[in-house]
């Protein structure tokens, strides 16, 4: 079963806010990855971070890695209509060489 | 612009009869991964596989599940006999793992969604 427990499972947000949603883990990640999912299509990689403390930035959006390896932090600045969907975090361990994948957090912007 | 492709985008079929889903990976990716996404469960992955060879099948039912990789372009998953329960989005993804490394970034097919009457 999944490791990840994401947060929050959604948001309502008016356009313009700032967005923060994370991923904790009970086990040490080697590798965390943010993924948005719009409806009818496959999730779309947007950040994948490899380093614990690592802040990696993607236009609007932050991602990082936590010191203790166990989560992830995604940011989204000023928030546009566009940003709406589900949002996934994933994490990899090469001790049990497996992917697990947060439960999403659905996004809701309005206008 | 290099993507996974997947087929067929949309199946329905009947309880008992055989589904086959097609994934062509990223050209030059070595590890291909089969995803199933309902509402209750998420994302759970069933199985990969890299350079052509099964690494991790855990998550399949082994009963009617199979999972191949018949050349380095072309990935399937089929189900044999299907079940109601089996309805389901099944994603492919596939990625480039560098000797020495884990598992890192995947790069997802749209999906097959399957609903079995």
């Amino acid at each position: 079963g999944q490791q990840l427990n994401q947060s929050p499972q959604s948001m309502f947000i008016q356009e313009g806010e700032d967005v923060s949603m994370n991923c904790t883990s009970s086990s040490i990640f080697n590798t965390w990855l943010w993924y948005k999912q719009d409806p009818g299509e496959g999730p779309v990689l947007l950040i994948a971070l490899y380093k614990a403390g690592e802040l990696t930035s993607n236009g609007r959006l932050t991602a990082q890695f936590g010191i203790t390896r166990k989560d992830s932090f995604l940011n989204i600045s000023a928030s546009i209509p566009s940003d709406v969907g589900i949002y996934f975090c994933a994490g990899h361990t090469f001790f049990f060489n497996k992917f697990y994948f947060g439960s999403g957090t659905k996004l809701n912007v309005k206008p | 612009d290099a993507r996974v492709t997947q087929t067929p985008r949309d199946k329905v079929t009947e309880m008992g009869q055989e589904v086959t889903m097609r994934c062509q990976p990223i050209l030059g990716h070595n590890t291909v991964f089969w995803y199933r996404q309902t509402m209750m469960q998420g994302l759970e992955l069933l199985a990969y596989f890299r350079n052509r060879a099964p690494l991790d099948d855990s998550g399949m039912p082994k009963d009617r599940f199979s999972a191949e990789m018949p050349d380095a372009t072309l990935a399937t998953l089929k189900i044999q006999p299907s079940e109601p329960r089996d309805s389901a989005v099944y994603f492919c993804a596939s990625g480039l793992v560098p000797q020495g490394r884990g598992l890192n970034e995947q790069f997802f097919g749209p999906g097959t969604r399957l609903t079995v009457l």
